[in-house]
């Protein structure tokens, strides 16, 4: 119950695509759910978050996609460039006074010049 | 306004060693949470302090120690290291504790033989 299932593991895309990253979770206490960057050699860099009274949250070319009554959310890149090649991960937390974050396996993304 | 930092960012230590690890919050931000990022295991949490107090922790061994000062900066401990120890140890600063931004530091690598 404490899983976040994230999908798929590596993901190549032609420049100027969308990459499409997905997540499930099953603790229905989780309501906050954010998005990380990480490069090789860097820490995760918060992307954008989402809470579930919204169904969709648009940060230039990031969106993140809530389906609440699914228990999925899911990350897209429009536009993709090869600056975007990086490791994603989703994250989830619950209610509560705590920071505690539960991360998905991360997806490895290419972006194809 | 600086980011978050942690030092040393490299580490090697022996088996059996204890080592300490360090971080330094955003100005102004009072939440601290560590993680740990393995191949294996993906990035896991360890524990979060807040003012100075143990909020949550994760579920690791009591090996894993941390703890956080007046000025909120934080370090973590994990004595009687050994091999699967090995990780890139993250440091997340928020301003407060329940479902806020976490911006991470860059880590420290720390290597077991």
């Amino acid at each position: 119950q404490q899983q976040v299932k994230q999908s798929p593991q590596s993901l190549i895309v032609q420049k100027g695509g969308i990459s499409i990253i997905n997540c499930a979770y099953e603790n229905t206490a989780f309501d906050y759910f954010p998005w990380y960057q990480q490069f090789p050699g860097k820490g995760p860099a918060l992307l954008i978050a989402i809470r579930p009274d919204v169904s969709e949250k648009k940060e230039g070319r990031f969106t993140i996609s809530f389906n609440k009554s699914a228990k999925q959310f899911s990350l897209h890149i429009m536009d993709s460039q090869p600056g975007d090649s990086a490791t994603y991960f989703c994250a989830a937390s619950k209610g509560g006074a705590t920071n505690k974050l539960i991360f998905g396996t991360g997806t490895l993304l290419a972006v194809q010049p | 306004k600086a980011g978050v930092t942690q030092t040393p960012r490299y580490l090697i230590k022996t088996r059996g060693q204890q080592v300490t690890l360090s971080c330094s919050p955003i100005s102004g931000h009072r939440s601290v949470s560590w993680y740990q990022q393995t191949p294996g295991q993906g990035l896991q949490f360890l524990f979060e302090y807040f003012s100075e107090t143990q909020r949550n922790k994760g579920n690791f061994p009591g090996r894993f120690s941390g703890r956080q000062f007046s000025n909120s900066r934080s370090e973590m401990n994990v004595s009687t290291l050994e091999l699967g120890d090995s990780a890139l140890y993250l440091c997340a600063s928020s301003l407060r504790s329940g479902q806020a931004e976490q911006y991470f530091g860059p880590g420290t690598r720390l290597t077991v033989t």
